[in-house]
């Protein structure tokens, strides 16, 4: 079964620096794979999204992910960390050809700092 | 654009008695997701439909079933809760193209708490 790792539950990032989360997944067949974003109390929002286009996928709100076959990795970046990005960040995996169902990490607490 | 919509967003019972969910999925969305977040943790899949059929099921209690109806909104009922049952249940709905499902869209979850 599909799978994704998410390393770490916090990571503390001062406005203005590099935001870098990382995401490695585990899947026998070619992968999709998502980063949503949790506000508090409130539903998943899609960032972006990886379905076997461009390696390099840019999203909303100025982050971009790079799938990295090699390394089973789909790390998400975004080059500026602003306050409004304090929030939850889930990696998510689903099977090409499969139901579509989604498998997500543990998620990944970003505190910015002012 | 219209989003996914859940109902009722907060829910409270007790333990032993039932409670239903309704989602009304994105306009021309064809397939209806269910998942399930314990607090503090991720989102684990429970059951999904497609065009008002059971296309794949997950970690679901027995004491819960769904079902989706023919203008695709879908309702998620759970029976005998328990205590452990407490969580944020969230639907998602997605559109097919050639047979193809690709982004999630997410409703913002009713908040199931079990007293």
């Amino acid at each position: 079964a599909q799978s994704v790792t998410q390393l770490g539950s916090h990571v503390s990032v001062s406005e203005g620096a590099l935001v870098l989360l990382r995401c490695n997944y585990s899947s026998s067949v070619p992968p999709y794979l998502f980063w949503y974003v949790q506000y508090p109390n409130q539903g998943l929002q899609l960032l972006l999204k990886y379905t076997s286009a461009a390696t390099l996928v840019k999203g909303i709100n100025g982050f971009e992910a790079e799938f990295k076959k090699s390394e089973t990795s789909f790390h998400l970046t975004k080059p500026s960390a602003h306050m409004s990005d304090a929030a939850e960040y889930f990696c998510a995996v689903s099977v090409r050809g499969g139901n579509n169902r989604l498998a997500f990490g543990k998620g990944i607490q970003v505190v910015v700092i002012p | 654009a219209a989003g996914v919509i859940q109902s009722p967003r907060h829910l409270i019972k007790e333990k032993r008695e039932t409670a239903t969910l309704k989602c009304y999925p994105i306009p021309r969305h064809d397939t209806v997701y269910w998942y399930q977040q314990g607090p503090g943790q991720d989102p684990q899949f429970l059951i999904s439909f497609y065009e008002k059929m059971q296309s794949d099921k997950g970690s679901i209690p027995d004491r819960f079933s769904a079902q989706q109806f023919s203008d695709y909104h879908s309702e998620l009922n759970m029976s005998s809760l328990e205590l452990g049952d407490s969580a944020l249940y969230f639907c998602a709905s997605s559109r097919s193209l050639a047979g193809v499902s690709y982004e999630q869209y997410f409703g913002p979850g009713t908040r199931l708490t079990v007293t």
